[in-house]
């Protein structure tokens, strides 16, 4: 089956930098790719996501960045806010059905 | 707006005992699921449900049990607990894919399982 590998767990990152995300998958078959942040207390929320026939998308201040060849996904956050601290989970899927394997989590922490 | 909603956020249970963790959407999705969360581990799948009345295995199926008798609601039940069922349990709920592929899940708040 599928797995996925998400690093760094924990990431820290002063206010107005860019964070960076990296997972991995083993999967070739593998062709869609959300990202999900849970903020605390709360259920998992998906941000964005990629299919594998596009290798990059945005949206205001995220963006994934996807290299099929490779077998690696990022998620990059520009001009962190202190609202962006947040647990993120990668997870990859492919068309046959509803099934999505996550990666491990990142903790996000934005300072002030 | 869309909602998913877990009846407990927090149960303390003992070992042995039998745990019923329920799910209500009313979003009239077809999907619902149950993952289990712990730290450094992510989401792992328990089960999942893509009708009233059926049911499939996820990763981690062992030691646990659904039920999906309406299409609102999924229940995930624990025979007899143990205690390294401990941990943070997810509903989640999404339509059926008509394009090939997954669609997004809607999560509840999550329940806190404590088993002593």
């Amino acid at each position: 089956g599928e797995n996925v590998e998400q690093h760094p767990s924990t990431l820290s990152v002063q206010e107005g930098d860019s964070a960076v995300i990296k997972c991995t998958y083993s999967d070739s078959a593998s062709n869609y790719f959300p990202w999900y942040k849970q903020e605390l207390g709360k259920g998992p929320q998906l941000i964005i996501d990629i299919r594998s026939n596009v290798g990059e998308k945005k949206d205001q201040r995220i963006a994934v960045t996807l290299n099929k060849t490779a077998k690696h996904f990022s998620l990059h956050i520009t001009e962190t806010q202190p609202e962006d601290s947040a647990v993120y989970f990668c997870a990859a899927s492919d068309n046959a059905g509803n099934m999505l394997t996550f990666g491990g989590g990142t903790r996000l922490m934005v300072k002030p | 707006d869309v909602k998913v909603t877990q009846s407990s956020r927090y149960l303390v249970k003992r070992t042995g005992e039998k745990v019923f963790l329920e799910c209500v959407q009313d979003m009239d999705h077809e999907n619902m699921f149950w993952y289990r969360q712990d730290p450094g581990l992510g989401l792992r799948l328990i089960y999942f449900s893509y009708d009233v009345k059926m049911k499939e295995k996820g990763d981690i199926p062992e030691g646990y049990s659904v039920s999906r008798e309406k299409k609102e609601r999924f229940s995930l039940i624990l025979e007899s607990a143990s205690t390294n069922q401990t941990s943070m349990y997810l509903c989640a709920s999404s339509l059926f894919p008509g394009l090939g592929l997954p669609g997004e899940l809607f999560f509840g708040e999550g329940s806190r399982l404590t088993v002593l």
